[in-house]
Order: structure tokens, then C-alpha cells, then sequence
């Protein structure tokens, strides 16, 4: 089935330093979403990027989306200690819209 | 407005017993989803509903059924509960978006989890 793969599995930085997670997909999709997990919370939606974009902005994020590679890039610039979390993303496909197939994620640890 | 709710919070069954998860929306959305969640897996998608009264098997549907006899409330059922199925389980519910004649799934609000031990 398709999954979103994301990469690196675990990211350790310092504040103010920027973080880049990747995710992979395999077929085509209608749009791509990040998610973020606190520990032993529910997911919070970050921000979702449709296949016709290819840049999206949210304040300190930054959603690249590359669809002939089926990847997209997730940049945090200006980290913050309480971004520590873990990143999901999840997409969805054109044969079926009914569900969301999430990765496995990418564990963010940001150091003061 | 409350959002995504899940009750319980914890549990704790020993091997063969039964409970039901509940999660209720308050949003009016109508697509409702149950997910698991083991460390390392991501989440996985168990059912999910399109609407009152439908359901249709995800992922990982084996040994969990599920109702949606109301459109804000979406319950799992474990029958009889395995150590296997000891995980995190989240709700999330979202809705549709038209464009150009079709329709998009929008983002999905996520209830808090329910832990559930099976021993």
C-alpha cells in the first residue's frame, strides 16, 4: 500500500539552528499534509500542500512539494525548544480520497 | 467548541475480555477514522466512516468492529481483546472540500488517544 516514508528517522539540533525532514510517497496523490506529535498527544495538523503547489508558507514553516519525485521537504527555521516533537506526513491518493496514509515519522529533538 | 473527544483515556483488559472505544465530534464533519499507533509503525489505519450509518475496513481491521449509528460519535469494538492489539489508538474526523466537481479530504482533527493494555 502507499506510505509516506519520512527522513531522517531522529533529528537532534540546537535553538535557533534550522530542521529539514523529508517524506517519500509512491503514487500519485491530491495534496500532502504534515503532522506534529507531542509526546503522548493526539496529531496537530501543520499544514497541507496540493498537488498543483509547489511551495507552501506557515509562519516558521516551510512545505516544499516535488511531485515528479514524489517527496516533499518540511523546513523549520529558527528552532524552538518547544518544537521538539515528532513530524508526520500523510497523503492522500487520486484513485481513492477517503483516507489519509501516514508515515512513520521523523523524531525532532531541539536542544536549548 | 470541544473538538475530537475519546473516553476512555486508559484501560487496561486482560486477554479475551471486550471494551468499546467512543469518539464523539462535535464539528460536524463527516468522516470519521480509527487509528493505531505502535512505536516505530507510524499510524495505521484500523476503519473509517464516510458518513452516519457506513464504515469501511483500513489497514489493519482484523479482531475491531465498528458503528456509526450517530454522526458525531464513531465507536471501535475489540470482541475479544488480544495482547497484539495492546497500542495507542487516536480518532480523527475531518470533511470534504469541492473543487471543480470533486471532492478533497481536508485536514483531520485528531481526538487525544486512548492507551490500551491487553495482558
Amino acid at each position: 500500500s502507499q506510505q509516506g516514508e519520512e527522513d531522517p528517522q531522529a533529528l537532534s539540533i540546537q535553538e535557533g539552528e534550522n530542521a529539514t525532514m523529508n517524506c517519500s510517497y509512491k503514487t500519485s496523490i491530491n495534496n500532502l499534509q504534515w503532522y506534529r506529535q507531542n509526546s503522548g498527544r493526539g496529531l496537530v495538523h501543520l499544514i497541507l500542500i496540493r498537488s498543483n503547489e509547489r511551495e507552501k508558507h506557515s509562519g516558521r514553516l516551510r512545505v516544499t512539494l516535488d511531485t515528479s519525485k514524489k517527496s516533499s521537504s518540511l523546513l523549520i527555521t529558527a528552532s524552538r525548544a518547544a518544537d521538539t516533537a515528532s513530524y508526520f506526513c500523510a497523503t492522500d491518493a487520486v484513485y481513492n480520497t477517503d483516507k489519509l496514509i501516514f508515515g512513520t515519522g521523523t523524531r525532532l529533538q531541539v536542544f536549548p | 467548541n470541544a473538538g475530537v473527544t475519546q473516553t476512555p483515556k486508559f484501560r487496561v483488559l486482560k486477554t479475551g475480555q471486550s471494551m468499546t472505544l467512543l469518539c464523539a465530534q462535535d464539528m460536524n464533519h463527516e468522516y470519521m477514522y480509527w487509528y493505531r499507533q505502535d512505536p516505530g509503525m507510524g499510524l495505521r489505519l484500523i476503519h473509517y466512516s464516510v458518513g452516519e450509518g457506513t464504515t469501511a475496513k483500513g489497514e489493519v481491521p482484523d479482531g475491531y468492529n465498528v458503528s456509526r449509528l450517530k454522526k458525531q460519535n464513531f465507536l471501535l469494538g475489540l470482541e475479544s481483546a488480544a495482547p497484539s492489539q495492546t497500542s495507542v489508538y487516536f480518532c480523527a474526523s475531518s470533511w470534504d472540500r469541492e473543487n471543480r466537481g470533486r471532492m478533497f479530504r481536508e485536514t483531520q482533527y485528531f481526538g487525544p488517544g486512548t492507551r490500551l493494555l491487553v495482558l
